[in-house]
């Protein structure tokens, strides 16, 4: 139990659905962060909410629309993905990212698989 | 752009060796982090070790950080088949970002 929860564990969706994943932080944590994780690639950094303000976004395709409506929660809505968007989502959380480098706490993934 | 790069790829050892993963990178940093990640599920945080650290301990992991190669390793003595993982290094730069930057991670397989 890492104190980050997401939801759902797996999601298979086609081209033209709208889905969203979902996380959670348990820990009191200040900063968020969503990552993709592609086979054979290192993590993806794609976007960072501090006390709920988006502070970075890498340069990550518009179908991808991150919400943060608290610090303890953390959403990614997904519409008209491409098959090569299929990756492992990892939703993250740390004490303060203004004081860089700390520590990140991992949930276990949504397994996201375009058909 | 990716900042460390771990090796090797794989590694496969006998349960009760020690095992040596290395981590090189490009930049100046803050801090270097390891973390493992088990199949299936999501990363998890094993040690951080600061720009002005040479080494640091915790339980059976050893790691150590030679700025001047910007490079680190992390040892696992005495392993165990629970060990196997995948473990990647992260970095901190030392300028304005707070973001990590992952490597690809090196695959660890300990057989019983």
């Amino acid at each position: 139990e890492t104190g980050v929860t997401q939801t759902p564990r797996h999601l298979v969706m086609g081209m033209t659905n709208k889905k969203s994943l979902k996380c959670e932080q348990h820990l009191g944590h200040n900063a968020m962060y969503w990552y993709k994780q592609s086979a054979k690639k290192p993590l993806e950094l794609m976007f960072v909410y501090s006390l709920e303000e988006r502070v970075e976004n890498n340069s990550v395709p518009s179908r991808f629309s991150p919400e943060c409506p608290n610090s303890s929660h953390l959403f990614l809505h997904l519409h008209t993905l491409q098959p090569e968007d299929s990756a492992l989502y990892l939703c993250a959380s740390s004490q303060d990212h203004r004081t860089g480098g700390q520590p990140q706490h991992f949930g276990d993934g949504t397994r996201l698989s375009i058909l | 752009s990716q900042q460390g790069e771990e090796d090797p790829q794989a590694l496969s050892i006998q349960e009760g060796e020690n095992a040596t993963m290395n981590c090189s990178y490009k930049t100046s940093i803050n801090n270097l982090q390891w973390y493992r990640q088990n199949s299936g599920r999501g990363l998890v945080h094993l040690i951080l070790i600061r720009s002005n650290e040479r080494e640091k301990h915790s339980g059976r992991l050893r790691v150590t950080l030679d700025t001047s190669k910007k490079s680190s390793s992390l040892l696992i003595t005495a392993s165990r088949a629970a060990d196997t993982a995948s473990y990647f290094c992260a970095t901190v730069g030392s300028g304005s970002a707070r973001q990590l930057t992952f490597g690809s991670g090196t695959q660890l397989t300990v057989l019983p």
